[in-house]
C-alpha cells in the first residue's frame, strides 16, 4: 500500500533563511513523488514533481526537492524563504505501475516570519 | 499552464436539499479527474476518480449514491451531493490530469468549493 509521511505539522523559519520540508513514502513499486502548496481557502498549486532521471528536481518559486532512493524520502527545500512563502506543503506519492491514484501527506504548515 | 476551475466557489444550503459542484479543465482535455474531501486542518481525502464516458470508481467507504458524479465531457465532470446533511458540510475540491495516459502526468487543482449544509 501506498503512504506519505511529512513527520512536522509545522515548520518555522526567518525569512532569508534556507528552509526544509521533511517527507517520507512508502510504494510496492517506483515511485512518481509530488508536492504541492495549499493557501488559504485555495485548491492546490503544484510546485514539483520527480518521475526519472536527475535526483534534484527544481520546481515553481525557487522550491527544490531531492529524490533519495535509499531513505524514500523527497524532501522540498529552498535556500531563502520568503514571508510569501507561508503556507500548507502537501507531499504526494503515485506508484508508477497504479495509475493516477495519488496519496497525499497529512501536510506541513510553514511560517515563515519577516 | 494547464487551468482547472470550479463553480460554485461557496454554498450553503439546506439539509435535505442537493447541491451539484462544476469541475471544468479550461485549456486541456481530462479523461480523468478526481474529487476529494478536505477537512479543517487536514489533508485531501480522495473519494471518487471519474473517468470521462463511464461509471466514476468509488473510494471505499465512498456512498455513491449520496455522491453522485458524472464525466459528461472531456472538460466537465459533475459532483452532486444528494440530500445534503450538515455532516456533509466541507471543502470539496477536484484536480484533472491531461489525457496523455501517462501515469506520470500532473494533477491540477480546481480552486475548491466550500459548502455549508445547515
Amino acid at each position: 500500500a501506498q503512504s506519505v509521511a511529512q513527520p512536522e505539522d509545522q515548520v518555522n523559519v526567518a525569512e532569508g533563511n534556507p528552509l526544509t520540508v521533511k517527507c517520507t513514502y512508502s510504494v510496492s513499486g517506483n515511485p512518481y513523488l509530488f508536492w504541492y502548496v495549499q493557501y488559504p481557502n485555495r485548491g492546490l498549486q503544484f510546485l514539483l514533481k520527480y518521475i526519472t532521471g536527475d535526483n534534484l528536481v527544481k520546481g515553481s518559486y525557487g522550491f527544490e526537492a531531492e529524490f533519495n532512493k535509499s531513505q524514500t524520502s523527497f524532501h522540498l527545500k529552498k535556500p531563502s524563504a520568503l514571508v510569501s512563502d507561508s503556507a500548507l506543503y502537501f507531499c504526494a506519492v503515485r506508484d508508477k505501475a497504479g495509475g493516477f491514484k495519488t496519496i497525499f501527506g497529512a501536510g506541513t504548515r510553514l511560517f515563515v516570519k519577516a | 499552464g494547464a487551468v482547472v476551475s470550479q463553480h460554485p466557489s461557496r454554498v450553503i444550503c439546506k439539509s435535505g436539499t442537493s447541491v451539484k459542484i462544476e469541475c471544468r479543465s479550461l485549456d486541456f482535455q481530462a479523461t480523468t479527474m478526481f474529487w476529494y474531501r478536505q477537512f479543517p486542518k487536514q489533508s485531501l481525502m480522495l473519494m471518487a476518480t471519474s473517468n470521462e464516458g463511464s461509471k466514476a470508481t468509488y473510494e471505499q467507504g465512498v456512498e455513491k449514491d449520496k455522491f453522485l458524479i458524472n464525466h459528461a465531457s472531456l472538460t466537465l465532470s459533475t459532483l452532486t451531493v444528494t440530500s445534503a446533511h450538515p455532516e456533509d458540510s466541507s471543502f470539496y475540491i477536484c484536480s484533472a490530469t491531461p489525457g496523455s495516459g501517462d501515469s506520470g502526468e500532473t494533477q491540477y487543482f480546481g480552486p475548491g468549493t466550500r459548502l455549508l449544509v445547515l
